[in-house]
């Protein structure tokens, strides 16, 4: 078992539609991160969360330390959103152990 | 755009040969992180470093290594190429320790 899974794999979605994704972990960490990977290859850091919940525009991310498991929200999604989505969590402090990826397409 | 360059963006080579791959963070940032992504493994971390030291390694071959220089860039040195070594390699930097990291748009290496 990956010491972080994701879910859904791949998820498509209308224009509009409000999304969520899941990420769950076994491990001990000192924070969870939200990464998006454009179909170029690009990694943006989205969200670093250790409690509780962070906005930034239309995303939404949130960790419940106790049950070890983060969503990511995506509302009013946009096909410009499409992208992979992948969490990962800082383990012994700076080693980032990564999920397998969220492939998100939105279709208009 | 990140502030993070990496060069170079595509690279070919063949098998056993040796490589340098180079990373400038952002300025200011003194942490250094390098990362391997290949399509059957996915992203794993491969070594940190923080204002010229080595900080934390991950899954790092023995034929790879890093440094981080005084001016804060780093090279990551890959020798003995293999055909699995084929994968896109990114950088990210951090301020400090524990913080937002910022990728760089990473190094396509095919090994051939």
């Amino acid at each position: 078992k990956n010491e972080v899974e994701q879910s859904p794999q791949n998820l498509t979605a209308q224009e509009g539609e409000f999304i969520t994704i899941n990420c769950s972990y076994s491990v001990g960490i000192s924070a969870l991160h939200w990464l998006q990977q454009h179909p170029g290859g690009g990694i943006v850091s989205l969200f670093m969360l250790s409690s509780g919940k962070k906005k930034h525009g239309r995303l939404i991310a949130t960790i419940n330390i106790q049950e070890k498991h983060s969503s990511l929200h995506i509302t009013a999604s946009h096909p410009r959103d499409s992208a992979v989505y992948i969490c990962a969590a800082s383990k012994e402090g700076n080693k980032l152990v990564f999920g397998a990826g969220t492939i998100l397409r939105v279709k208009s | 755009d990140s502030g993070v360059t990496q060069t170079p963006k595509h690279l070919i080579t063949a098998t056993g040969q040796r490589v340098t791959l180079r990373c400038s963070p952002r300025s200011g940032d003194l942490s250094v992180y390098w990362y391997q992504q290949s399509l059957d493994q996915g992203l794993q971390f491969l070594i940190q470093y923080y204002n010229g030291e080595e900080r934390a390694k991950g899954n790092i071959l023995e034929r790879f290594s890093a440094q981080q220089f005084p001016d804060l860039h780093s090279e990551l040195n890959l020798s003995s190429l293999e055909l699995g070594d084929s994968a896109l390699y990114f950088c990210a930097s951090s301020v400090r320790d524990k913080e937002t990291q910022y990728f760089g748009p990473g190094t396509r290496l095919l090994v051939l």
